[in-house]
């Protein structure tokens, strides 16, 4: 693995099914972060966590789950599917440090359509 | 609440020309980043801006901080095609040291040859 990884790539999901998506990095950051993307909407923050332990909720964090249970793994829960949900989902992650730039970092993404 | 806004939304430009993209963002922040973003791609790292009258360059691109005015500016210098692109700016905001990242909604950048 070089850098972040997603999988899937794409999923077309039926409303009311449980699906998780799935977010890999092997940089040892510290941080890591899940946007969703919606045209003219930019990037907005479902969740983010700052180490292996903790997560915390962003400006859309409705419907959505998280876990980080270690350093290099950080999987998006949705419980059961909306047509809303339907957008791509970003992964980030970064080297969070007070006398860093700590920039970050994006996977590939994932297209999500529930119908 | 942070927010961020970028002007323009869309931009069409002609090969050769000038032009700037402005993110403006409502709380104090002393962090902000530009990526670029090409369509159906992931974001990629531009800049990182980390303090007042902070400036990068980068080719054609120029982007600096006014943390005072709450203002970011991406230049474009003499644009080619190859930059044609959407641009996002982003303000980290400190809760509590831990950082969250807003971004703003993109520019989508055309350039004409």
């Amino acid at each position: 693995i070089a850098g972040i990884t997603q999988a899937p790539t794409s999923q077309i999901l039926a409303a009311g099914r449980r699906m998780t998506l799935r977010c890999t990095q092997d940089m040892r950051h510290n941080a890591m972060y899940w946007y969703r993307q919606d045209l003219g909407l930019g990037l907005r923050l479902i969740h983010y966590s700052n180490t292996a332990g903790t997560t915390g909720k962003g400006e859309v964090p409705d419907g959505y789950s998280v876990s980080r249970a270690n350093t290099d793994d950080f999987p998006l829960t949705l419980a059961s599917a909306v047509p809303s949900q339907t957008s791509v989902y970003f992964c980030a992650s970064s080297l969070e440090d007070r006398a860093g730039h700590n920039e970050q970092f994006f996977g590939p993404g994932t297209r999500l359509t529930v119908l | 609440e942070l927010k961020v806004e970028q002007n323009p939304l869309f931009l069409s430009m002609q090969e050769g020309k000038n032009y700037t993209i402005y993110c403006n963002y409502s709380t104090t922040s002393d962090r902000l980043y530009w990526y670029r973003q090409d369509p159906g791609k992931s974001l990629e790292s531009l800049f990182v801006l980390l303090s007042n009258g902070a400036v990068k360059q980068e080719g054609r691109l120029m982007a600096s901080l006014d943390t005072k005015a709450r203002l970011s500016t991406l230049h474009i210098t003499a644009a080619v095609h190859d930059l044609s692109a959407t641009y996002f700016c982003a303000v980290a905001l400190d809760t509590s040291g831990t950082y969250k990242y807003i971004f703003g909604t993109g520019t989508r950048l055309k350039v004409l040859a």
